[in-house]
C-alpha cells in the first residue's frame, strides 16, 4: 500500500537546469495533484489533472509543464530551474469530491 | 486575498492542554472542508472531512466543527500530546467535480512538556 510516491527526495539543481520531478499513486484516483510550498505560505497549486488525458494550471504555473502519462503517473517539469523554484513540491492524489486526498513525501528542491 | 485565513498562525501549550484552532473560508459555492496535519519534512496527512450539511466530526482527541452559515471552521484537540506538535491547515474545495482543494495557510502547534 504505496498510496502516493514522489521521486526525486531531494534534488538540487543550478540555474538552467533541467528535470522532472516524478509521481505515482496506486489508489485508482482520477485527480492528481502537483503543489508547492514555501516557507510561511500555504500549498499553492501548481497544475493539477482531473482525469487521465486532462491537466490544468493552477495558481502558480509559470516555469513548469505536466504530463499524465496514465492514470497512476502525474509527472512535473522544470526546463530551465531558477531560484524562485527552491521550495518543497507535493503530489496529492484524489478519487472524486469530498473523499480524502494522499499527499506524497514531498520533493525538496533547491536551485543555486 | 486568501480565500481560507486561519488563526493563530502559531500556538505553544503545555502537553495535557486542549486548544482550538480557527478557520474561516470565503470559497463559494462550498463542497467540503477538511482538516489536515502536516508533521515537519512530511506530507499533510488528513485528520476530518467535513461536507455542507454535518457540523461536527470526531477523530480520536481532534474534533472539527463546521458553520457553513458563518463560514467558519475549527479543530478542538483535547489533552494534546507532544506528537501533536505540527502545521495545521484547513482545506476548503468548491462545489465542483474535481476543482482543486484551496489551502490555507495552517497554524503551527508546538505542545511543551
Amino acid at each position: 500500500n504505496a498510496g502516493v510516491t514522489q521521486t526525486p527526495k531531494f534534488q538540487v539543481l543550478k540555474t538552467g537546469q533541467s528535470m522532472t520531478l516524478q509521481c505515482a499513486q496506486d489508489m485508482n484516483h482520477n485527480s492528481m495533484y502537483w503543489y508547492r510550498q514555501d516557507p510561511g505560505m500555504g500549498l499553492r497549486l501548481i497544475y493539477y489533472s482531473a482525469s487521465e488525458g486532462t491537466t490544468d494550471k493552477g495558481e502558480v504555473p509559470n516555469g513548469y509543464n505536466v504530463s499524465r502519462l496514465n492514470k497512476r503517473e502525474f509527472s512535473l517539469r522544470l526546463e530551465s530551474a531558477a531560484p524562485s523554484q527552491t521550495s518543497v513540491y507535493f503530489c496529492a492524489s484524489i478519487k472524486g469530491p469530498a473523499t480524502e486526498a494522499f499527499f506524497g513525501q514531498g520533493t525538496r528542491l533547491t536551485v543555486v | 486575498k486568501n480565500q481560507v485565513e486561519q488563526s493563530p498562525q502559531s500556538l505553544i501549550i503545555l502537553e495535557g492542554k486542549n486548544c482550538t484552532l480557527q478557520c474561516n473560508y470565503t470559497v463559494s459555492p462550498f463542497s467540503n472542508l477538511r482538516w489536515y496535519k502536516q508533521d515537519t519534512g512530511r506530507g499533510p496527512v488528513s485528520l476530518t472531512i467535513m461536507t455542507f450539511s454535518e457540523n461536527t466530526k470526531s477523530n480520536g482527541r481532534y474534533t472539527a466543527t463546521l458553520d457553513a452559515d458563518t463560514k467558519q471552521s475549527s479543530l478542538h484537540i483535547t489533552a494534546s500530546q507532544l506528537s501533536d506538535s505540527a502545521s495545521y491547515i484547513c482545506v476548503v474545495s468548491k462545489n465542483s467535480g474535481n476543482t482543486p482543494l484551496v489551502f490555507g495557510k495552517g497554524t503551527r502547534l508546538s505542545v511543551i512538556a
